[in-house]
């Protein structure tokens, strides 16, 4: 069975840093495009950012772009998100998705159930 | 606000088939194909249909989707009370990224 397991998540002061990663299993990780999705409490869906099956082609929403870097271990089966200048509209949690194919297209086959990300003082 | 736009919230009972809208753009639902997750009360979204109309393994034939130009539309019916859930659509965009609808509360009567 596929299995992600996110991790790294917490409370943090505006403009401070995060990283998180989302530990994959069950499926041959470096075949697929992965992403993040977070939602706002109360809120809907917001995708943040993707990244391809290899890794040479990232992609992010213009609300991050700039702050958050994503990329991933292959060898290690694990994605990140390396979390810069956090906003206080970044509190969210935080899911890794992992497409059904190399290139990402929104197509989320499988979901980790989140780690939470506060940004307050 | 969202790029792609769902009703906020829709309603049947039991029985019933209700429909859910979403609207986009030649740059997203246009040129990609569309896809549909459900997502119940504190858990995280799940698959429901991909590729515009295909339903992955495992998933009801109750629920259809559909896509005519930059809209798309997901059916369900047969409505059950356990389909009470947020609904979104998404697609990806031309711009190089993702697209999600604003959701759509389904509430079974």
């Amino acid at each position: 069975d596929v299995q992600l397991l996110e991790s790294g998540g917490g409370l943090v002061q505006p403009g401070g840093s995060l990283r998180l990663s989302c530990a994959a299993s069950g499926f041959t990780f470096s075949n697929y495009a992965m992403s993040w999705v977070r939602q706002a409490p109360g809120k809907g869906l917001e995708w943040v950012s993707a990244i391809s099956g290899s890794g040479g082609s990232t992609y992010y929403a213009d609300s991050v772009k700039g702050r958050f870097t994503i990329s991933r271990d292959n060898s290690k089966n694990t994605l990140y998100v390396q979390m810069n200048s956090l906003r206080a509209e970044d509190t969210a949690v935080y899911h890794c998705a992992k497409e059904g194919q190399w290139e990402p297209r929104t197509r989320y086959d499988n979901w980790g159930q989140g780690t939470l990300v506060t940004v307050s003082s | 606000q969202s790029v792609l736009t769902q009703p906020p919230s829709a309603s049947g009972t039991p029985g019933q088939r209700v429909t859910i809208s979403c609207s986009g753009s030649s740059s997203n639902i246009g040129s990609n194909t569309v896809n549909w997750y459900q997502q119940l009360p504190g858990t995280a979204p799940k698959l429901l249909i991909y590729s515009n109309n295909q339903r992955p393994s495992g998933v009801p034939d109750r629920f259809s989707g559909s896509k005519s130009g930059t809209s798309a539309s997901l059916a369900i019916s047969g409505l059950q009370s356990e389909d009470e859930a947020d609904y979104y659509c998404a697609a990806w965009d031309d711009s190089l990224t993702g697209r999600f609808g604003g959701g759509t509360k389904l509430t079974v009567l």
